[in-house]
């Protein structure tokens, strides 16, 4: 089993849709969430970063973290063609393990006009 | 720079050449990173560094695979006979101290190991 599990999709979408995103994990020594967003050809970038339980907003954006049942999501609101990309979640322990995250597969969405 | 520079953007190597890929972090990060994304989306955690020091290397494949922050250089990440599994795409990454999940990623070196 995978540490940390992501549906890859291909996840299509019109513009304007809700779209959700979903990320499972098994080690509970995981603190820090994040989630990051990769274009094509690109290198990973940060879209949200929260370590503790319940939601985070930022702008059309929402991480929800539930440790408890080690479930996050993030959701996307009046999703855009610029949306288009392939979001991926991440973990961290903290600590001696700075900087050292678990990526799950990747979620390739497309939004289209 | 405000960015993480890495070169060579792309890389062909013969089986059993050696690979040498470079990465200048953002001035002012002391956290550099390299990960390795193969088949498109499953990123490894390599090696990490802490200014010129190794932080963390439980991900190197020690045998052909080594790494070096050096002061006024960029870092490296150098593989010796490489095979054709080395293929990938390798990003450097890299940190300030603070959120250990916030990693400014370059846009990566991709290898190709013919």
């Amino acid at each position: 089993q995978k540490e940390v599990e992501q549906d890859p999709g291909p996840l299509s979408v019109p513009e304007g849709a809700i779209v959700s995103l979903n990320c499972t994990y098994s080690n509970s020594a995981f603190q820090y969430f994040m989630w990051y967003r990769q274009y094509s050809r690109k290198g990973p970038e940060l879209l949200m970063y929260t370590y503790s339980s319940g939601n985070k907003e930022d702008g059309r954006f929402t991480a929800q973290v539930d440790k408890s049942s080690k479930y996050i999501s993030l959701f996307i609101r009046d999703s855009q063609p610029s949306d288009s990309a392939t979001y991926l979640c991440a973990r961290n322990a903290g600590g001696t393990s700075y900087g050292k995250l678990t990526f799950g597969q990747g979620t390739i969405l497309t939004v289209h006009p | 720079g405000e960015e993480v520079a890495q070169t060579p953007k792309h890389l062909v190597r013969g089986e059993g050449q050696k690979a040498k890929l470079y990465c200048a972090p953002i001035k002012g990060h002391s956290y550099v990173f390299w990960y390795q994304q193969v088949l498109k989306n499953e990123f490894k955690f390599l090696i990490s560094f802490q200014n010129e020091n190794v932080f963390d290397e439980t991900g190197m494949p020690k045998e052909r695979f080594s790494a070096k922050c050096l002061p006024n250089s960029p870092c490296s990440l150098e593989i010796q006979a490489t095979k054709l599994e080395d293929s990938a795409v390798y990003f450097c990454a890299s940190s300030h101290t603070g959120n250990p999940g916030e990693l400014f990623f370059g846009e990566g070196s991709r290898l190709t190991v013919l």
